[in-house]
């Protein structure tokens, strides 16, 4: 069974401090890897994704990806109040069909 | 770009009647659309993916008798709850994926689902 693991949280943040969130992955084959925001009674919102090994930035976002270890990570620098949410970790299996795997999400939280 | 939208936004229902959602892709074609249902602080459960112009692909445990699924064209799939029971409210979220370009998914805003 394809799996993504998250740390459910919740985590706990000072106003702009930076905010790492983590994920795993238990499929080696795995090829895209995305990161989604869910506010409370919303739906998700994408972040970023990444395909390759390395950092990809994207203005406070930075997405991190380590496929020898079938890690993908999501930092949020000067993190504000307003980034406090549940991030999803979603990662595509190359022979999964088009389904996505999500992760059960770990909660954010920003303290002003 | 990249726009999904759902109808309605929310609903109210009397239980035992049938309840329709419609998601549409708005400034994109999408060959593929899915359906998720999410229940208070709880994680996203996929129920079926959606393909325009052949059968819907339910997940185990997902009864496709009860939750109908039409993907009639490239921007529009429509799910029917059919003979609702309290135990179907819940939030109902649809994705969609473009036909071209990559495989990311983009959500719907949800349609918030309640049967009395």
């Amino acid at each position: 069974q394809k799996e993504v693991e998250q740390n459910s949280g919740p985590l706990s943040v000072p106003e702009g401090a930076i905010a790492s969130l983590n994920c795993t992955y238990s499929d080696r084959g795995s090829q895209s890897f995305f990161w989604y925001r869910q506010y409370s009674g919303k739906s998700p919102e994408l972040i970023m994704f990444i395909y390759s090994n390395g950092d990809k930035e994207d203005g406070r976002f930075t997405a991190q990806l380590n496929k020898a270890s079938q890690y993908v990570s999501l930092l949020i620098r000067d993190s504000q109040p307003s980034d406090s949410a549940t991030y999803l970790c979603a990662v595509n299996p190359l022979d999964y069909g088009q389904n996505f795997v999500f992760g059960p999400g770990t909660r954010l939280s920003v303290l002003p | 770009g990249a726009v999904v939208s759902q109808h309605p936004s929310w609903v109210i229902c009397k239980s035992g009647t049938s309840v329709k959602i419609e998601c549409r892709s708005l400034d994109f074609q999408a060959t593929t659309m899915f359906w998720y249902r999410q229940f208070p602080k709880q994680s996203l459960m996929l129920m079926a993916t959606s393909n325009e112009g052949s059968k819907a692909t339910y997940e185990q445990g997902v009864e496709k008798d009860k939750f109908l699924i039409n993907h009639a064209s490239l921007t529009l799939s429509t799910l029917t709850v059919t003979s609702a029971h309290p135990e179907d409210s819940s939030f109902y979220i649809c994705s969609a994926r473009p036909a071209r370009g990559s495989d990311t998914q983009y959500f719907g805003p949800g349609t918030r689902l309640t049967v009395l």
